[in-house]
Parts: structure tokens; C-alpha cells; sequence
């Protein structure tokens, strides 16, 4: 079947701009993650939603970054007023959700560059 | 705090030798423990996971990886690699009572050389 998909692949954009990404979760699954991963480094865990709903927003670094879930299935990570210090790749990933362990599989991420 | 640290940044095999990436982990109780892989360009693919039970945990592509509890290690393991394993490979630890977030690594390179 499917993995998870996100688009763009590749997003430009200026510094002070506002980006939208895209996640298309795996069909079923109920639970989807939003990572950053930056240069030579891990991802880092930005927002984790079960449901609809954002069960823990506590990786999300200020106010500029916003996600909304709202029918369960495709995500959308908002940022305002981009900065240079924004640009990294952004993964998606989701997983069946309810049990702990579960797998969580990998989208190809979007990779944001702010100029 | 939870972390992970992939104490090489770099580990260099040559074509049919064994390999190890080292992982060790920092939680306060029972850890959940991931390996996953990086292509140039591409998202993590999931290669394995130790839940509980037989502390050596075979997964994709000929891996495996031991969990040791009193050296708080899960070192990821192949008994002969191939030049086209040669990537990123990152550890990661499902945070306990921190809903199903994953803490990972700083991810460690693997060259196959033939």
C-alpha cells in the first residue's frame, strides 16, 4: 500500500513569509508526528496527534508554528513569519496509534529553505 | 531528560565484514528502542524495534540489534555487509510517559567499501 506522502518536496521562500506542509498519513493510521530535522543532526519531535486532536504540542518552538489535524487524516504544519533559522527538513510520520511501541513510518519529508 | 547517543559519527566496514553501529540510551524506565536508516534524499525507513522479551531483536535486511539493560546499549549489528548499506543510521527511544514521541540519535554514517 501507500506510505506517507508530503508535498511539497521542496518549498523557497522568503524570510517573514508563511508556509503550509503537507502530510498524507498511511490509510488507518490514527496517530501522525511532525519532526525537524536539521542539518547533521537527529529529527527533533515537533507535534503528535491521535485523532484529531494534538495529544502533545510541547516539541512546537514558538507561536510561529501551528498543525491542525482536522478531519484525522491529512496534516498541515503552519509556519508565520518564517526565519533563516527555519530551514530544515520537515518529516512526517504516522503510525496505527493506541499501543504503546507502535511503529511509526516515515514520509520523505519536505525539505524548507528560507532565504 | 530522555536521550540517545551514537558515540560514532562515522563507521567504516569493508564488503563482507561484520558491522556494529553503537547506540546507547538514557530513560528512566523500560525503554521501547528503534534503528532506522537514511538514503541520501530520502525518509527513515524503519529497520527494527525491541518492545520487550529476547533481547536480540532480528529486523530488515539481515539486521539485528542486542539489547543489554545493564550496559543501557541496543548496538545495531550485521554479520556481513554490503556496500549498499551504506548510510545514515539513526537510534531512537520512545520517551516512557511522554505520550509516543521518539528521541532519536545525532545518527551515525556506515561506508561498505568493496
Amino acid at each position: 500500500g501507500a506510505g506517507v506522502s508530503q508535498t511539497p518536496s521542496n518549498k523557497v521562500t522568503e524570510k517573514g513569509k508563511y508556509v503550509e506542509l503537507r502530510c498524507d498519513p498511511i490509510s488507518g493510521h490514527t496517530a501522525l508526528y511532525w519532526y525537524r530535522q536539521s542539518l547533521g543532526q537527529g529529527p527533533e519531535f515537533l507535534i503528535y496527534f491521535q485523532g484529531t486532536g494534538a495529544a502533545d504540542d510541547s516539541g512546537l518552538p514558538n507561536d510561529r508554528f501551528f498543525a491542525v489535524r482536522p478531519e484525522g487524516s491529512v496534516s498541515t504544519l503552519k509556519i508565520q513569519r518564517t526565519e533563516r533559522g527555519d530551514s530544515a527538513v520537515y518529516l512526517c510520520a504516522s503510525s496505527r496509534g493506541g499501543a504503546r511501541g507502535e511503529t511509526q513510518y516515515f514520509g520523505p519529508g519536505t525539505r524548507l529553505l528560507v532565504l | 531528560a530522555q536521550s540517545v547517543a551514537q558515540p560514532e559519527d562515522q563507521v567504516n566496514v569493508a564488503e563482507g565484514n561484520p558491522l556494529t553501529v553503537k547506540c546507547t540510551y538514557s530513560v528512566s524506565g523500560n525503554p521501547y528502542l528503534f534503528w532506522y536508516v537514511q538514503y541520501p534524499n530520502r525518509g527513515l525507513q524503519f529497520l527494527l524495534k525491541y518492545i520487550t522479551g529476547d533481547n536480540l531483536v532480528k529486523g530488515s535486511y539481515g539486521f539485528e540489534a542486542e539489547f543489554n539493560k545493564s550496559q543501557t546499549s541496543f548496538h545495531l549489528k550485521k554479520p556481513s555487509a554490503l556496500v549498499s548499506d551504506s548510510a545514515l543510521y539513526f537510534c531512537a527511544v520512545r520517551v516512557p510517559h511522554g505520550g509516543d514521541k521518539l528521541v532519536f540519535g545525532a545518527g551515525t554514517i556506515l561506508r561498505v567499501k568493496s
